[in-house]
């Protein structure tokens, strides 16, 4: 088992859904979360991070973490076919001197007009 | 647009051969992260250079090297390629010496060996 699974998709979704995106993980010392956007061909951009649990919210985006179901989710409101991209989610443990992120393999979103 | 740039773009190697790739920093970053992307995959890291010094490695043979620059600008040395080196490597920067929550990557290089 992988410490951070998320599911490859492709997750296909009409303009203006809501689109929920997750990832599980095993390693309870993660404490900081990432998502980042990755368009094809591009490197990895940072969308926000949250740090423990708790709810961020950034314009259409919202991220959730859920520390004692080791669960994290990202919202897209009003989705744009612009949105249409792979989203990785990372996580990096708080202790231990180790700050080495743990990314999962991402899932694809296409948002079609 | 970040202020990472890698180069090259794309690479093609053949089995057993040397490469090297290259990562300018943002301006005013004094960290560098390596990262491999296999196909479908999340990056996996590789290690970190912080002024210079390695700062933090991952599970990546000693053929995986590096290098950071006073400029902070950084190198990755893989020799005696493999078929599945093949990937997409990104550097990162950052302004702080651990954690890479607010790093910035680059467009990363595309590395084809055959």
């Amino acid at each position: 088992q992988k410490e951070v699974e998320q599911d490859p998709g492709p997750l296909s979704v009409p303009e203006g859904a809501i689109v929920s995106l997750n990832c599980t993980y095993s390693n309870s010392a993660f404490q900081y979360f990432m998502w980042y956007r990755q368009y094809s061909r591009k490197g990895p951009e940072l969308l926000m991070y949250t740090y423990s649990s708790g709810n961020k919210e950034d314009g259409r985006f919202t991220a959730q973490v859920d520390k004692s179901s080791k669960y994290i989710s990202l919202f897209i409101r009003d989705s744009q076919p612009s949105d249409s991209a792979t989203y990785l989610c990372a996580m990096i443990p708080a202790s231990g001197g180790s700050y080495i992120p743990t990314f999962g393999r991402g899932t694809s979103l296409i948002v079609h007009p | 647009e970040t202020g990472v740039t890698q180069s090259p773009t794309h690479l093609i190697k053949t089995r057993g051969q040397q490469v090297t790739l290259r990562c300018s920093s943002q301006s005013g970053h004094n960290t560098v992260s390596w990262y491999q992307q296999a196909l479908g995959q999340g990056p996996q890291f590789i290690f970190q250079y912080y002024r210079e010094e390695e700062n933090g490695r991952g599970n990546f043979p000693p053929r995986f090297s590096g290098l950071q620059f006073p400029n902070y600008s950084s190198e990755l040395n893989v020799n005696a390629l493999e078929l599945d080196d093949s990937a997409l490597y990104l550097c990162a920067s950052s302004s702080r010496a651990a954690l890479d929550t607010e790093a910035f990557f680059g467009q990363g290089t595309r590395l084809t060996v055959v």
